[in-house]
């Protein structure tokens, strides 16, 4: 298996573009996560899915982010309009549980100028 | 990938030597806990688990202890090498899993 696969590895955008960030879990993993790193706030959760549905999207920051897991293999994190308080790398993990076992993508550097 | 942060706790061994990490919980009731490492560029990797009716679990060359008294939780790496610098992070899950904010280990050749 390729692990889970991110794309792009790095965005470069300028202020009120939409990005979209997206990832392709492991075959088989029932959940898919997304989180944003930053030095200031470490590692946050923003939202999960579990078998494509999202269960819990409490650490979304605002309306301007969303999240669809359209099919399996398959989900995108979009920002609309970005922000420069949004630059950050930005990590898919998939699991077969909730409560561990994840694996993280390499994640997405994103910079909004 | 900028894992580091600024305000990362960090700590330097010498080659060789054994490592200690400690890590805080804040949930009583988290009952799984997990530690990560993450290389520079790359997402956190899988090091090592424990459940909560366990206070010492050992892997190749990593050992984590836990202590549900004080809520702490410690990596140790025996025989530290160059490609255990990183950072790591320790965490905690009752249902979701929650990230610590990460110690830097540097290891002096």
């Amino acid at each position: 298996d390729a692990g889970v696969i991110q794309s792009p590895r790095h965005e470069v955008t300028e202020m009120g573009q939409e990005v979209t960030l997206r990832c392709k879990p492991i075959s088989g993993h029932d959940y898919l996560f997304w989180y944003r790193q930053t030095m200031m706030r470490g590692l946050e959760l923003l939202i999960y899915f579990n078998n494509n549905v999202p269960i819990d999207d409490s650490g979304m920051p605002e309306d301007r982010f969303s999240a669809k897991m359209p099919n399996a293999s398959f989900s995108t994190l979009k920002i609309q309009p970005s922000e420069p308080r949004d630059s950050a790398v930005y990590f898919c993990a998939s699991s077969l549980r909730l409560g561990g076992g994840y694996t993280f993508g390499s994640g997405t550097r994103l910079t909004v100028v | 990938g900028e894992s580091v942060g600024l305000h990362l706790p960090t700590l330097s061994v010498q080659e060789g030597d054994n490592s200690i990490i400690n890590c805080a919980y804040s949930n009583s009731a988290s009952d799984y806990f997990i530690w990560y490492k993450q290389e520079s560029g790359k997402g956190p990797q899988f090091i090592i688990d424990i459940r909560s009716n366990m206070d010492k679990r050992q892997g190749q060359r990593v050992t984590v202890l836990l202590n549900k008294t004080v809520k702490h939780l410690s990596l140790q790496i025996a025989a530290t090498q160059p490609g255990d610098s990183a950072v790591y992070f320790c965490a905690e899950s009752r249902d979701k899993v929650i990230f610590g904010p990460g110690t830097s280990l540097s290891v002096i050749p």
